[in-house]
């Protein structure tokens, strides 16, 4: 089965400061995307990062990076200087290709809370 | 550019009453996806769509039942309404070939929050 982990129902950060919130995957598929999703209190679904497995490089938007390690299936998100509009639960999706529509599988997500 | 569309945004029901949630997908895309988010969860995803056939099930109850239509857009109809069905329902759309431009991402629309009382 293809499952998504997260294993840090909530994490806090100060204001400016860097964190990494952590995702794992299993799959035996070689053709999938990753995606961390941002869900604010108005709980609207933002993407935020995706990454393709086929390439080795690690995904950036401007604060945000990814490090993609596939052969540990691996796929953590780090938030560099903080702002208190990150404050949202962040989902790590994980999507195979194998079909062209297959869905898309959640981790349970993070709660984020930026502090001043 | 064009997004997602759900619609009723907001929906008040009665226990036993039923429901119909519309989605429109962003042109082009030709397979849509139902999700269910309960307070404080991960979404669930219900059942998806391709071409106007089903392509995919998952968690929806049997008082459930959707469909494609036509022109894409889709219809997620709730009957016999629970008190746990109170949750926020996304519609997402994709495209199911590799366009130029294909990002593997699902696009989702501001969802719809059903209110069972």
């Amino acid at each position: 089965a293809q499952t998504v982990t997260q294993s840090q129902p909530e994490m806090s950060v100060q204001e400016a400061e860097t964190v990494t919130l952590s995702c794992t995957y299993d799959t035996s598929e070689s053709d999938y995307y990753l995606f961390w999703y941002k869900q604010p209190p108005s709980r609207q679904m933002i993407l935020v990062i995706r990454q393709e497995a086929y390439k080795q490089q690690n995904a950036t938007e401007n604060r945000f990076s990814v490090n993609f390690q596939k052969a540990a299936k691996s796929f953590s998100l780090k938030i560099s200087d903080s702002q208190l509009g990150d404050a949202a639960m962040y989902f790590c999706a994980y999507r195979p290709f194998s079909g062209g529509y297959n869905k898309l599988i959640f981790g349970a997500g993070t709660r984020l809370a930026v502090h001043p | 550019a064009a997004g997602v569309i759900q619609s009723p945004r907001h929906l008040i029901k009665e226990k036993r009453e039923t429901a119909t949630l519309k989605c429109y997908p962003i042109p082009r895309h030709d397979t849509v996806y139902w999700y269910q988010q309960g307070p404080g969860q991960d979404p669930q995803f219900l059942i998806s769509f391709y071409e106007k056939m089903q392509s995919d099930k998952g968690s929806i109850p049997d008082r459930f039942s959707a469909q494609q239509f036509s022109d894409y857009h889709s219809e997620l109809n709730m009957s016999s309404l629970e008190l746990g069905d109170s949750a926020l329902y996304f519609c997402a759309s994709s495209s199911y070939v590799r366009l130029a431009g294909f990002t593997g991402e699902l696009f989702f629309g501001e969802g719809s929050r059903l209110t069972v009382l």
